[in-house]
């Protein structure tokens, strides 16, 4: 099986604009759980869809938004870019959530906002 | 503030040395798993231990958990230079389906 694949693997924006990521899981996971990874403050949760529903979310301000497809790709979109915003994001899937299922992470999409 | 928090920061041994990583963390968990990060790659799950379990191998791997002290340790027997990564715990507490990630211990393992 094919591994989660995220698009694009990097990417350079400026303050003020938004931009959208996005997720592939491995083929038959409903699972979809998104990341940010920051020296700072670590690895922090920011939502998690399971079959195009969001299931759980993190303390993140309304600028960060998700959703899931009927064929369970994902995409995270960020309005407003801060610099804090400034990170690696980690997508991540499992066969039916996080709970009692190990996640399988995709490599990520570094985000750079000058 | 994070759930699991992993001790200690920073680890460097000699490679055929054994390596023990320890999580601490706040409430009632499910369950804890740990995982692996090569230099800012994405997360590799290497174990998973239930609430009910003590005890957990695989391969070189050796997980313990304490429910009463709310910890976990890793231990890596015999390592290698490319277990050289940041190793993170990660729990599941039982009022929801949140993954909490712990601030990673960083190994280093010298050839």
């Amino acid at each position: 099986k094919a591994g989660v694949t995220q698009t694009p693997r990097y990417l350079i924006k400026t303050r003020g604009q938004q931009v959208t990521l996005s997720c592939s899981p491995i083929s038959g996971h409903r699972s979809v759980s998104w990341y940010q990874q920051t020296p700072g403050q670590g690895l922090q949760f920011l939502f998690e869809y399971f079959s195009e529903t969001q299931r759980n979310k993190g303390n993140f301000p309304g600028r960060f938004s998700g959703r899931q497809f009927s064929n369970s790709r994902s995409e995270m979109n960020v309005s407003t870019l801060e610099l804090g915003d400034s990170a690696l994001y980690l997508c991540a899937s499992s066969s039916e959530g996080q709970g009692d299922y190990e996640q399988y992470f995709g490599p990520g999409t570094r985000l750079t906002v000058t | 503030s994070q759930q699991g928090e992993e001790d200690p920061q920073a680890l460097s041994i000699q490679e055929g040395e054994n390596a023990t990583m320890n999580c601490s963390y706040k409430t009632s968990i499910n369950n804890l798993q740990w995982y692996r990060q090569n230099s800012g790659r994405g997360l590799v799950h290497l174990i998973l231990i239930r609430s009910n379990e003590r005890e957990k191998h695989s391969g070189r791997l050796r997980v313990t958990l304490d429910t009463s002290k709310k910890s976990s340790s890793l231990l890596i027997t015999a390592s290698r230079a490319a277990d050289t990564a940041s190793y993170f715990c990660a729990t599941v507490d039982t009022g929801g389906f949140k993954t909490i990630f712990g601030a990673g211990t960083r190994l280093f393992v010298k050839a």
